[in-house]
């Protein structure tokens, strides 16, 4: 089946700094992907939907210039946490649909603590 | 508006005992339905698909849903519960080109 790489799986960052979250489709090539935000014991939450090439599109209440996405390819995104705090912590997901299909397969998450 | 819906925050069964996961859609159109398994600190990975083909849907690791359009369900089962089945569970709509979460179903599965 379809694998998605999201790395790190887990990072601590000092509160002002920047982190960077990879999202890559290994073996399919991913015009969509999607950028989620789990908090503990809820759903996910969509921040964002990328797609190859072009801005990517926020969901109300996201914050573009924090959040910064980046779909340069059609096997990679990146979600970039500017001048991360600590209410940025939390467990972010990526996911990537290939083509026009209605199927996503979701990467493993990255736990993101800001100290 | 479209939306899923999951009946039961928390479910708790105990091992060899059938599993009922519960699942309504809202949706003028007949929406693809997915279920998807979530491990702790894990993505969500894949268990069954429907997307207007064969009501009944088999998925991985034995669990299997239907879609009932008469009653707006896609209830996911599984005959006999495993320890390792115990996990988060979402039920996910996907119409014009939008995805639509389910807020999730805790599964305990007791020994």
């Amino acid at each position: 089946g379809a694998v998605v790489s999201q790395h790190p799986s887990w990072v601590i960052c000092k509160s002002g700094t920047s982190v960077k979250i990879e999202c890559r489709s290994l073996d399919f090539q991913a015009t969509t992907m999607f950028w989620y935000r789990q908090f503990p014991k809820q759903s996910l939450m969509l921040m964002a939907t990328s797609n190859e090439g072009s801005k990517a599109t926020y969901e109300q209440g996201v914050e573009k210039d924090k959040f910064l996405i980046n779909h340069a390819s059609l096997t990679l995104s990146t979600l970039t946490v500017t001048s991360a705090h600590p209410e940025d912590s939390s467990f972010y997901i990526c996911s990537a649909r290939e083509g026009g299909g209605n199927i996503q397969y979701f990467g493993a998450g990255t736990r993101l603590s800001v100290l | 508006a479209q939306s899923v819906t999951q009946l039961d925050s928390h479910v708790s069964v105990s091992e060899g005992t059938p599993v009922l996961l519960r699942c309504n859609y809202s949706s003028s159109y007949s929406p693809s339905l997915f279920w998807y398994v979530q491990h702790p600190n894990k993505g969500l990975q894949l268990l069954l698909k429907y997307t207007s083909a064969a009501t009944l849907v088999k998925g991985i690791n034995g669990f299997e849903a239907e879609f009932k359009k008469s009653e707006t369900s896609f209830h996911l089962t599984k005959p006999s519960a495993h320890m390792s089945d115990a996990a988060e569970y979402f039920c996910v709509g996907y119409n014009f080109n939008k995805f639509y979460f389910g807020s999730g179903t805790k599964l305990n599965v007791k020994p």
